[in-house]
């Protein structure tokens, strides 16, 4: 079955660009939107963003100034850069797909989350 | 954005029990209101999309009701393993957003 697998630096300086990349595997990237979500330690899910594999694209408008996602479906990857991080982003990120019957569109498959400090 | 509201925040329950939460969002959501369970250290899972509908694979003592801004989601007979912190989410309009969550613990 599909499998997500988050990859990148667990640790950045602040005022640097977070870079995560999600690796799909045991299917296509196509045709699906892709998620990125982050939980701070002892809190809540905030959703940061969506892509299609199109490329368009739905940001958080919380966050829409210092995010950006691109897909490679050659590689069946999809990323996230967050440009200018501070302690506040510190959290676990985790990647996801999104579904939909009829136009309901989930999360139906996530992966294990990574863990980013933001620290100097 | 939508809010979404969940109460309670937190429930303590014994094996057996049937348990209820509840989600209520700031504007009509008509169903689009997911829900999903996550254990400690884990990433969250599907239980219930468009607020009724059982994801594949999951138990049938979960249930989702609701439309609107109402929503419930029931567990029927509490088992061991539902031990864990449950989030709603809409996906009616983006920003996407969740609720915060009601953590169910053992009473």
């Amino acid at each position: 079955q599909v499998q997500l697998q988050e990859s990148g630096p667990g640790l950045v300086k602040p005022s640097e660009t977070l870079s995560l990349t999600c690796t799909v595997s045991g299917g296509s990237i196509s045709s699906y939107y892709w998620s990125w979500i982050r939980q701070p330690a002892g809190k809540g899910l905030e959703w940061i963003g969506r892509m299609y594999t199109s490329g368009s694209t739905n940001y958080n408008p919380s966050l829409k100034s210092r995010v950006t996602m691109s897909v490679d479906t050659s590689k069946n990857q999809f990323s996230l850069k967050l440009r200018s991080v501070t302690a506040a982003d510190t959290a676990v990120y985790f990647c996801a797909r999104s579904r939909a019957r009829l136009d309901f569109y989930y999360m139906d498959v996530w992966g294990k989350g990574t863990t980013v400090t933001v620290s100097s | 954005d939508i809010q979404m509201t969940q109460s309670p925040s937190s429930l303590s329950a014994s094996v057996g029990d049937r348990v209820t939460i509840t989600c209520r969002a700031s504007q009509s959501i008509s169903s689009y209101l997911n829900w999903y369970q996550q254990k400690p250290g884990k990433a969250p899972d599907l239980l219930i999309y468009a607020a009724s509908s059982l994801q594949s694979g999951v138990p049938s003592r979960f249930s989702g009701s609701g439309s609107a801004t109402d929503f419930t989601l029931t567990i029927s007979s509490l088992q061991p393993e539902d031990f864990a912190t449950y989030y709603c989410q809409q996906s009616f309009s983006t920003p996407l957003t969740f609720g915060g969550g009601t953590k169910v613990e053992i009473k």
